[in-house]
């Protein structure tokens, strides 16, 4: 069975630009997390989606927000790139059903570099 | 708000040696508790969970888990380690009501000594 799988692994954008990441996760998982990590914040919460919809979100600023799709893959979109962007962004995916027990699985990571 | 508390920056232990990582943890009512392992340019990996039941939890690789809920601790143990052992291990905690929002500890770096 497939992991959890994520495009590109590698990005170097420019402050002011905006960047897409892209989460596939497991067949059958329809919950996909989004984290962030740094090394001064560590692992940080951005927000969940759960068959298509927004299911939780953390606190970060506006510029980041996402989507799913119907095939449970989703994207990340972070707008006017900041310096203090710079980190490894993980994709998690778990099977979703309320009152989830089961753990996230999750991707390499999309490491992007904003100079 | 959840939380999730990795008291030490670095574990050192010789080869062969019992390793113990440790996190105490907060949260509304029980608690769903994991741990993860990473190693360099890698993302996390699952070791084990507790959610119910036994307060001993058995994972991967041999690693292994006690739930203490009197002292919030989740303590990752290993009777014997090995050198492929040496990464950064994260302990992380959500609630029971229906959200997929782990909170994560800091993270251990545990080093492994030959």
């Amino acid at each position: 069975k497939a992991g959890v799988t994520q495009t590109p692994r590698y990005l170097i954008k420019t402050r002011g630009q905006q960047v897409t990441l892209s989460c596939s996760p497991i067949s059958g998982h329809r919950s996909v997390s989004w984290y962030q990590q740094t090394p001064g914040q560590g692992l940080q919460f951005l927000f969940e989606y759960f068959s298509e919809t927004q299911r939780n979100k953390g606190n970060f600023p506006g510029r980041f927000s996402g989507r799913q799709f119907s095939n449970s893959r989703s994207e990340m979109n972070v707008s006017t790139l900041e310096l203090g962007d710079s980190a490894l962004y993980l994709c998690a995916s778990s099977w979703g059903a309320d009152r989830d027990r089961y753990e996230q699985y999750f991707g390499p990571g999309t490491r992007l570099t904003v100079t | 708000a959840q939380s999730v508390a990795q008291p030490e920056d670095q574990v050192n232990v010789a080869e062969g040696n019992p390793l113990t990582v440790k996190c105490t943890y907060s949260v509304s009512g029980n608690p769903y508790l994991f741990w993860y392992v990473q190693y360099p340019n890698r993302g996390l990996q699952f070791l084990l969970k507790y959610i119910t039941g036994d307060n001993l939890v058995k994972g991967s690789y041999g690693f292994e888990a006690e739930f203490n809920k009197s002292q919030t601790s989740f303590h990752l143990k290993k009777p014997s380690a090995l050198v492929s052992d040496s990464a950064l291990y994260f302990c992380a905690v959500r609630d029971r009501y229906g959200n997929n929002r782990l909170a994560f500890g800091k993270g251990n770096q545990v080093v492994v000594i030959p």
